[in-house]
């Protein structure tokens, strides 16, 4: 199986709230987890990036948390903030090189 | 250093016609793969080309096809062209054949089909 998915779909928070996104795969061949943030009109980019010999990595407000065993990764962005409305997007990859991403989820921090 | 580039950014087709969208990888990166992203079905893989040859593809139909160039710079094609085919279009590159190299991706094509 070659899914990932992603929860929840749309997501709304406070300022300075924590947003927490977690996506889950099937396929145990995939070692390299990235997280991407896509505004309206433009093209996906690259946020923070995971492989499966670490738990958790952490860039900022930004931390991926992974768990191995039941093959699910998170992202937690801390200190939510109006700009940070986007839409993110799971992604996971292996020796095919090809991402495979999951559905996204619409953010939406409040003033 | 410059990013992911494709042209054209928007552009309009007819049913039936084909469309050649372009892109240029970032400077030193011999990987580029493509992908289609629609409101419906998300963002998908089209095919990934590392030195002119075609690694890895997506379940496509026949319609799509793509090639690399000797500088790295690759184009996709659609032929024949379908309303659904109405998405975004992702170039995105990478820097060498490894596995887990980090995936950069361009502002993308936006393809409409009347």
């Amino acid at each position: 199986q070659q899914q990932v998915k992603q929860s929840p779909q749309s997501l709304i928070v406070q300022k300075g709230g924590i947003s927490i996104i977690n996506c889950a795969y099937e396929n145990t061949a995939f070692d390299y987890f990235p997280w991407y943030q896509q505004f309206p009109g433009k093209g996906p980019a690259l946020l923070i990036a995971i492989r499966p010999d670490v738990s958790e990595k952490k860039e900022g407000r930004f931390t991926i948390s992974f768990n191995k065993s039941a093959k699910q990764f998170s992202l937690h962005i801390m200190d939510s903030q109006p700009g940070d409305s986007a839409t993110y997007f799971c992604a996971a990859t292996g020796s095919a090189r090809q991402l495979t991403f999951g559905s996204g989820t619409q953010l939406t921090v409040l003033p | 250093k410059a990013g992911v580039t494709q042209t054209p950014r928007y552009l309009i087709k007819t049913r039936g016609q084909q469309v050649t969208l372009s892109c240029s990888p970032i400077s030193g990166h011999r990987s580029v793969s493509w992908y289609q992203q629609t409101p419906g079905q998300g963002l998908q893989f089209l095919f990934e080309y590392f030195s002119e040859t075609q690694r890895n593809k997506g379940n496509f139909p026949g319609r799509f096809s793509g090639r690399q160039f000797s500088n790295s710079r690759s184009e996709m094609n659609v032929s024949t062209l379908e309303l659904g085919d109405s998405a975004l279009y992702l170039c995105a590159s990478s820097s060498n054949s490894g596995k887990g190299n980090t995936i950069y991706f361009g502002e993308g094509s936006w393809l409409t089909v009347v």
